[in-house]
């Protein structure tokens, strides 16, 4: 069964800090990796969407690695701002023709003042 | 706004009733999805149109909900005899690339069943 799985379910951290968020999966065969950042009562929104091939993309203060041997994402968020406060949601698609994606529960930032 | 569009942004609903979400994809998109998301959880798949023809459905969608996509446009969702289980956000998303489907989603519409 695919599944992807986040961690840690919530975090809190101080403006200006950095945080990492991971994402494990065991999704067959695979096609892609995204993250979303998704505010309260809002649709997800796209951050980064890796490949096979792709190990890191960036997307501002957004930087995301991918490592397909050990099935693992990670979130890297730099310089921390209170707009960042959201859940950051990692989804996983396989090379279907339908390309059907298993999203994660998510992890819940709260950056603070 | 050219974004995915979903209508209406919130319903409240008594159990029993039925209720019908609307979700506009940005125009050249011939991919959409529907979702259903409850509180801390991720979103769950629901069901999936290539154009008009409804490609695959979850078994979450038991047969009091059924999605249309009509002249493979914009795209409904019904909830037929709601129960207070169905509170959840439904969201939609379109794309027009294979390997990106959900690159965007709508606002969602937040259905209360009381």
């Amino acid at each position: 069964k695919n599944q992807v799985e986040q961690s840690p379910q919530s975090l809190i951290i101080l403006e200006g800090k950095n945080c990492t968020l991971q994402c494990n999966y065991t999704v067959s065969p695979f096609s892609n990796l995204r993250w979303y950042k998704q505010d309260t009562g809002r649709g997800p929104v796209s951050l980064t969407i890796m490949t096979f091939s792709e190990n890191t993309k960036s997307n501002g203060r957004y930087t995301a690695t991918l490592d397909a041997d050990t099935k693992q994402s990670s979130l890297h968020i730099t310089a921390s701002q209170l707009s960042d406060s959201a859940s950051y949601i990692c989804v996983v698609s396989d090379n279907t023709n339908a390309g059907k994606s298993t999203f994660g529960d998510g992890t819940t930032l709260t950056v603070k003042p | 706004d050219t974004g995915v569009s979903q209508n209406p942004r919130h319903k409240i609903t008594k159990r029993g009733q039925n209720v019908t979400f609307r979700c506009d994809p940005i125009s050249e998109h011939n991919r959409l999805y529907w979702y259903r998301q409850t509180l801390g959880q991720g979103p769950e798949f629901l069901t999936y149109f290539q154009n008009e023809a409804q490609l695959e459905k979850s078994r979450l969608l038991s047969d009091r909900f059924s999605a249309e996509r009509p002249k493979g446009s914009f795209s409904t969702l019904e909830i037929q005899r709601t129960e207070q289980g169905d509170s959840a956000m439904y969201l939609c998303a379109s794309s027009f690339r294979h390997d990106e489907p959900e690159a965007f989603f709508g606002q969602g519409t937040r259905l209360t069943v009381v």
